[in-house]
């Protein structure tokens, strides 16, 4: 039990739609991060928050953006969903004074 | 961008035997985690260590931060032990860069 939450589990949606993951993240943590896991492969890094600004990003196109809120809660956005798309998706979240990360279960992706 | 290699790719083992797990990376590092991968999809948190030696339980692991790689030992491997096994590193205090993982099978 990390204490990192995220909704929903599991989703299906076909090509060209959006959505919306969400993230809660560990009691006084304020730096959220988001990993996407294609199949057979390892987390790969999409962007980070701090204080609600985005101070790190990956190699993902601009159709792939975030919010984080004031309680350090965080969504995902994704939008014109292509089949490659199709992946888990994770959050993480750490604290200020500690380098070490915490996930989530995760949030499976489906696009058909 | 930094490089993380891990070795063996896939790892077969009897029930009660011990392993050890390499992580190689290509540059220096602020932070390195050892994570297990269950079957659904949960990262689970092993160890947080960007140089020196922890113990926990079974598990035990070493980074050697100088000659840039990180060992994970599992000593009388049981089968929940099973699953993927990655290595991530933080070069700036920002992201983290994960190794492609080992997959560990531990047979009854």
């Amino acid at each position: 039990e990390t204490g990192v939450t995220q909704s929903p589990t599991h989703l299906i949606k076909t090509r060209g739609q959006q959505v919306t993951l969400r993230c809660s993240s560990q009691s006084g943590h304020n730096t959220v991060s988001w990993y996407q896991q294609a199949l057979g492969q390892g987390p790969q890094f999409i962007f980070q928050y701090y204080r609600e600004e985005e101070n790190g990003r990956g190699n993902f196109p601009p159709r792939f953006s975030g919010l984080q809120f004031p309680n350090y809660s965080s969504e995902l956005n994704v939008n014109a969903l292509e089949l490659d798309d199709s992946a888990l998706y994770l959050c993480a979240s750490r604290g200020t004074n500690t380098g070490e990360l915490f996930f989530g279960e995760g949030s499976r992706l489906t696009v058909l | 961008g930094i490089q993380v290699e891990q070795s063996p790719p896939d790892l077969i083992l009897q029930e009660g035997a011990n392993s050890t797990l390499r992580c190689n990376f290509s540059d220096s590092v602020n932070n390195l985690q050892w994570f297990h991968q269950n079957p659904w999809g949960q990262l689970i948190n092993l160890f947080y260590i960007p140089s020196g030696t922890k113990q926990n339980g079974r598990l035990s692991a070493t980074t050697v931060a100088t000659e840039r790689y990180s060992l994970l030992y599992i000593s009388s491997s049981q089968t929940t032990d099973s699953g993927v096994y990655f290595c991530a590193v933080d070069p700036w205090g920002q992201n983290f860069v994960f190794g492609p993982g080992t997959r560990l099978s531990v047979l009854p």
